[in-house]
């Protein structure tokens, strides 16, 4: 079946530190893969996708590849900043729209 | 981008009565929308599509005489949590998808702000 797997949090960083989080997953078929990113208080945004493989997503920043090698996804940000600070959720998208979610990255960055 | 709304944001209920929620898209016509449902601490699980003018397709292990789905209209669904219990306490949230081509994997997702419910 399909399942995706995050890296556990809570991620603690500095300002301006660089930023990895990894995400794997199984699929059947080809997926499409997404980075969605939850604010304190906010609902789910999307932060980028990559729809095969080799694809680079790309966002504020943040930039991640979908490597079908190593099914992986991970999310990466040279420079982290105060205002990033978020849970993270790697997904990837099956039968028409219908979306698996990691398990969520909780980052915090500290000034 | 596109906008989803919910409504209420944040509901508390006594064990034992219903509570609907909306989900509507503003700015956009949603043919299908999905329900996920998301604990403390824990990931987002899919509950439910919901198709306009037929009736919901449900995942595995979700009770739909629990959850009742409706999709009026190509703007609205409703998610009713029908005779509520502590154990149905959670963050609902919807999303609805805007097509972006013949690849329907592709096409983005706008989600809801969620809406939190607190059973007594």
């Amino acid at each position: 079946g399909n399942s995706v797997t995050q890296m556990e949090g809570p991620v603690t960083l500095s300002e301006e530190a660089f930023l990895t989080i990894n995400c794997t997953y199984t699929a059947t078929g080809y997926p499409s893969l997404f980075w969605y990113v939850q604010y304190p208080g906010e609902g789910l945004q999307l932060l980028l996708k990559a729809t095969k493989a080799d694809d680079k997503g790309s966002n504020k920043g943040f930039e991640a590849t979908y490597r079908k090698e190593t099914t992986s996804f991970h999310l990466e940000k040279g420079s982290v900043q105060v205002s990033d600070s978020a849970v993270y959720f790697c997904a990837l998208s099956y039968q028409g729209g219908k979306l698996i979610f990691g398990q969520g990255t909780e980052l915090s960055v500290k000034p | 981008g596109a906008v989803v709304s919910q409504h209420p944001s944040w509901v508390i209920c006594k064990s034992g009565t219903s509570v609907k929620i909306e989900c509507r898209s503003l700015d956009f016509q949603a043919t299908t929308m999905f329900w996920y449902r998301q604990f403390p601490k824990q990931s987002l699980m899919l509950m439910a599509t919901s198709n306009e003018g037929s009736k919901a397709t449900y995942e595995q292990g979700v009770e739909k005489d629990k959850f009742l789905i409706n999709h009026a209209s190509l703007t609205l669904s409703t998610l009713t949590v029908t005779s509520a219990h502590p154990e149905d306490s959670s963050f609902y949230i919807c999303s609805a998808r805007v097509f972006s081509g013949i690849d329907l994997n592709t096409g983005e997702l706008f989600f809801g702000e969620g809406s939190r419910l607190t059973v007594l």
